[in-house]
């Protein structure tokens, strides 16, 4: 069974600072790491994807995140925070084999202070 | 390039009803999600189906039921609706070779 862990159901950074949501996962076999953000009603919107090549993986809207089996993380950073910035980021894990579903962890607000 | 299509995006209830809604995902990707946003919270897992089969079985209450039909849409079929059932709810699809789930723009039920 694959699981996340988003610490921090709430982060404010200010506008320019860095950005730093924290996930970390649990899993019996190698997973699949995503982050999504979700806008004020809206869907989801896939950031990033780890899926077992570099471990540091770039995405859209300047964010990357870094795979680190030692720690068993995979937290999504960027360097200068935007207002556009301010959504809920979830967290997501799969296993790497099967169709097996995405497990979302409980999101992380991000607010950004101008 | 086509993405997952749900519909409809926006649904009133009243309690006690039924609601369906619909899930048309991209062509050659035969595996369905179907996950419940409620509001505030993180997306739960329902309900899976692979090769109009099911395949897998989350935190479904025995009054929703789903399928998979031959040209691969899926349709969840929501029974004595509760107000606990007003939520935004995501079909979600992948398919050989990908790692991720491409997501629907969901539907937004709400129970009156």
């Amino acid at each position: 069974a694959q699981s996340v862990t988003q610490l921090g159901s709430h982060v404010s950074v200010s506008e320019g600072a860095l950005v730093l949501l924290r996930c970390n996962y649990s899993s019996s076999v190698p997973p699949y790491l995503f982050w999504y953000v979700q806008y004020p009603n809206q869907g989801l919107q896939l950031l990033l994807k780890y899926t077992s090549a570099a471990t540091l993986v770039k995405g859209i809207n300047g964010f990357e995140a870094e795979f680190k089996k030692s720690e068993t993380s995979f937290h999504l950073t960027k360097p200068s925070a935007h207002m556009s910035d301010a959504a809920e980021y979830f967290c997501a894990v799969r296993s790497n084999f099967g169709n097996e579903k995405l497990t979302f962890g409980t999101g992380t607000r991000l607010t950004i202070i101008p | 390039a086509a993405g997952v299509i749900q519909s409809p995006r926006h649904l009133i209830k009243e309690k006690r009803e039924t609601a369906t809604l619909k899930c048309y995902p991209i062509p050659r990707h035969d595996t369905v999600y179907w996950y419940q946003q409620g509001p505030g919270q993180d997306p739960q897992f329902l309900i899976s189906f692979y090769e109009k089969m099911q395949s897998d079985k989350g935190s479904i209450p025995d009054r929703f039921s789903a399928q998979q039909f031959s040209d691969y849409h899926s349709e969840l079929n929501m029974s004595s609706l509760e107000l606990g059932d007003s939520a935004l709810y995501f079909c979600a699809n992948s398919g050989p070779h990908t790692g991720e789930l491409f997501f629907g723009e969901g539907s937004r039920l709400t129970v009156l």
